[in-house]
């Protein structure tokens, strides 16, 4: 079964500084998803970065980019020019492309951004 | 606007009065799935299902159940609610499955329903 490891439980930035999460997952699959999401104060689950396995190239939105190392199993997501807005629980999740497509989620990262 | 929509958003209710979260998206989705969220434990998947009158386990389906009558519609039921669950419940869907047409992988979820068993 795939397992999805987030060390760090919590974080703190300066505002406008960059920050990174990291993500370690565990499979034996060669073809999968990764996702970070994030979880702001209203609970709902924001889909922030998607990284396809086969893809080498690192996957970017905005500010938001991740350094994919597949033989290492890490997806760590950093976070350039962090804004009062950032702050949240981010989770890691992986997602298997057969059978049961479910996410598998790690515990959760909560960021905190320092004014 | 495309969206997966739960209901209730916050109930409070007793030990053994059974319950439905209902859970409906209007995106002709195949996939649909269920979770729980708890703190220090993420998200865990309940029950999912793969397209209509298909359901099966995930990784917590102890006390809950499902039914998956028609595409858009995905409830979770709870029996005999116990203490244990509350929790966190989340209703996700996806167009993408094994074999199909290949997308971005992304599942889409509801707004989340705070479950609170006394």
């Amino acid at each position: 079964a795939q397992t999805v490891t987030q060390s760090q439980p919590e974080m703190s930035v300066q505002e406008a500084e960059t920050v990174t999460l990291s993500c370690t997952y565990d499979t034996s699959e060669s073809d999968y998803y990764l996702f970070w999401y994030k979880q702001p104060p209203s609970r709902q689950m924001i889909l922030v970065i998607r990284q396809e396995a086969y893809k080498q190239q690192n996957a970017t939105e905005n500010r938001f980019s991740v350094n994919f190392q597949k033989a290492a199993k890490s997806f760590s997501l950093k976070i350039s020019d962090s804004q009062l807005g950032d702050a949240a629980m981010y989770f890691c999740a992986y997602r298997t492309n057969f059978g049961n497509e479910k996410l598998t989620f790690g515990t959760g990262t909560r960021l905190t951004i320092i004014p | 606007e495309a969206q997966v929509t739960q209901n209730p958003r916050y109930l409070i209710t007793v030990t053994g009065k059974k319950l439905t979260v209902t859970c409906s998206q209007n995106m002709n989705h195949e996939y649909m799935s269920w979770y729980r969220q708890d703190p220090g434990l993420g998200l865990r998947q309940i029950y999912y299902s793969m397209n209509v009158e298909v359901t099966d386990k995930g990784d917590v389906p102890e006390g809950y159940k499902v039914s998956r009558k028609e595409k858009r519609n995905f409830p979770l039921i709870l029996e005999s609610p116990s203490p244990n669950q509350t929790s966190l419940y989340f209703c996700a869907s996806s167009p993408w499955t094994s074999g199909g047409d290949p997308n971005t992988g992304e599942l889409f979820f509801g707004e989340g329903s705070r479950l609170t068993v006394l």
